[in-house]
């Protein structure tokens, strides 16, 4: 149980196009979910805290009109990299909760040209 | 503010060696402690976890005490298999539930 899913695994996008990532809780509803980022060979830095049903928590130093967070349903969040340029390339992953844990999907790679 | 700072890699060691990744941490309050396991081409997996001072986390022959008066929360295992390749972070969580995690310590174990 408690599985997280990612989608796209990978994706690579020209400077200047907006890309959406999904996150599901596969076997379990989520009231709150988190989405990090991590650079190569560093650890991941927390983004932002998405609620079901209410606007995301963003952590100091990230742009909440660069990155759109949506938590629509108990199941899905979604992080829209809007405009995205080389220096946004990295690793993006997303963690839901269940209890008071924290449940990780796969990441997804990000590569802006 | 609150951070955890743990051992620089990368750490390599051959089949059978004693591993330890020492992790300390700075915070207000009592912040439950966690290590996460970065396997090869997958997500981060729990590996253990110790919620009080004192407590003793452990799972897949590693272990961490929660040691309060050193605020420390090393990672042990006394003998590691060339599965246990991974990076390991030390993470710690606040009372709003966000994870803090350390820098992560990449160990190689050759057989």
């Amino acid at each position: 149980g408690a599985v997280v899913s990612q989608h796209p695994s990978r994706v690579i996008c020209k400077s200047g196009t907006s890309v959406k990532i999904e996150c599901r809780s596969l076997d379990f509803q989520a009231t709150t979910m988190f989405w990090y980022r991590q650079f190569p060979k560093q650890s991941l830095m927390l983004m932002a805290t998405s609620n079901e049903g209410s606007k995301a928590t963003y952590e100091q130093g990230v742009e909440k009109d660069k990155f759109l967070i949506n938590h629509a349903s108990l199941t899905l969040s979604t992080l829209t990299v809007t405009s995205a340029h080389p220096e946004d390339s990295s690793f993006y992953i997303c963690s839901a909760r269940q209890f008071n844990e924290q449940f990780f999907g796969p990441g997804t790679r990000l590569t802006v040209l | 503010g609150n951070s955890v700072t743990q051992m620089e890699g990368p750490v390599t060691l051959s089949e059978e060696a004693f591993l330890t990744i020492n992790c300390t941490y700075t915070a207000t309050g009592y912040p439950s402690l966690f290590w996460y396991v970065q396997y090869p081409g997958e997500g981060l997996q729990l590996l253990l976890k110790a919620t009080k001072a004192d407590d003793k986390g452990s799972n897949k022959g590693f272990e961490a005490t929660y040691r309060k008066e050193t605020t420390s929360f090393h990672l042990e295992k006394g003998s590691v298999q060339v599965s246990d390749s991974a990076v390991y972070f030390c993470a710690y969580r606040s009372n709003d539930y966000k994870l803090s995690f350390g820098a992560g310590t990449t160990v190689t174990v050759r057989a």
